[in-house]
């Protein structure tokens, strides 16, 4: 099983709509982290939580919340899904040093 | 404005030769930095990392050079395989930062 899980894999959605993408991990990580990934852009950071009531902003956070609910869960959401949120998630988790771990990430279209 | 940037959307190399993956940084605050690895339908993996202190970090036939005055890193496959084609994403982080910039990848296709 994988260490770091999110679900769903895939998931289309009509703009407008509110959708959750959710995070759990095995590996007792306390650092979570949402990145998004399109093409040409690479891994951009979304929000990220260093203990389970830390919750900070990365560089692209307009349009979506997160919650922390345990150290092993945090849940990405969008309020209300448009186009351009079409894009891979990924989840991920670090330690005590710099090295992150990323989930299989979570394929999103809205339409 | 990307603070780590990888000028080459792509790179094909013969199996068994070299493959070279560039990757610039702005951020002087920036002191630890990793490459990872990403096949199609999966989560990017860690490959090889390099502290500031450090310019050469070797793990296999992976390479990682750190030049610090030209705020310039790169990874060399020696030799390259075809299991080696995948997007390589390098990224930095500053000191007790624990968040990674990113760059837009490396496609790597390895022809046989």
């Amino acid at each position: 099983d994988a260490d770091v899980t999110q679900t769903p894999r895939n998931r289309i959605t009509k703009t407008g709509k509110r959708i959750m993408l959710e995070c759990s991990q095995t590996k007792g990580h306390d650092r979570m982290y949402w990145y998004r990934q399109d093409p040409g852009l690479g891994l951009r950071l979304i929000y990220y939580s260093f203990d389970v009531k830390d919750i900070n902003k990365g560089e692209i956070s307009d349009g979506y919340s997160v919650s922390r609910q345990a150290q092993a869960k945090f849940s990405l959401s969008l309020e209300s899904a448009i186009p351009n949120q079409t894009a891979l998630y990924f989840c991920a988790t670090s330690g005590s040093g710099n090295t992150i771990y990323f989930g299989e990430g979570s394929w999103l279209t809205v339409v | 404005d990307q603070q780590v940037k990888q000028n080459s959307p792509s790179l094909s190399v013969q199996e068994g030769r070299i493959s070279i993956l560039n990757c610039d940084y702005t951020n002087s605050m920036f002191d630890y930095f990793l490459w990872y690895k990403k096949y199609p339908a999966e989560g990017p993996t860690f490959l090889i990392s390099i502290s500031s202190i450090k310019d050469k970090n070797e793990d296999g036939r992976f390479t990682v050079f750190l030049n610090k005055s030209a705020k310039h890193l790169s990874l060399h496959i020696v030799p390259s395989q075809p299991g080696d084609s995948a997007v390589y994403f390098c990224a930095a982080s500053g000191v007790y930062d624990y968040k990674l910039s990113f760059g837009a990848g490396t496609t790597v296709t390895v022809r046989a």
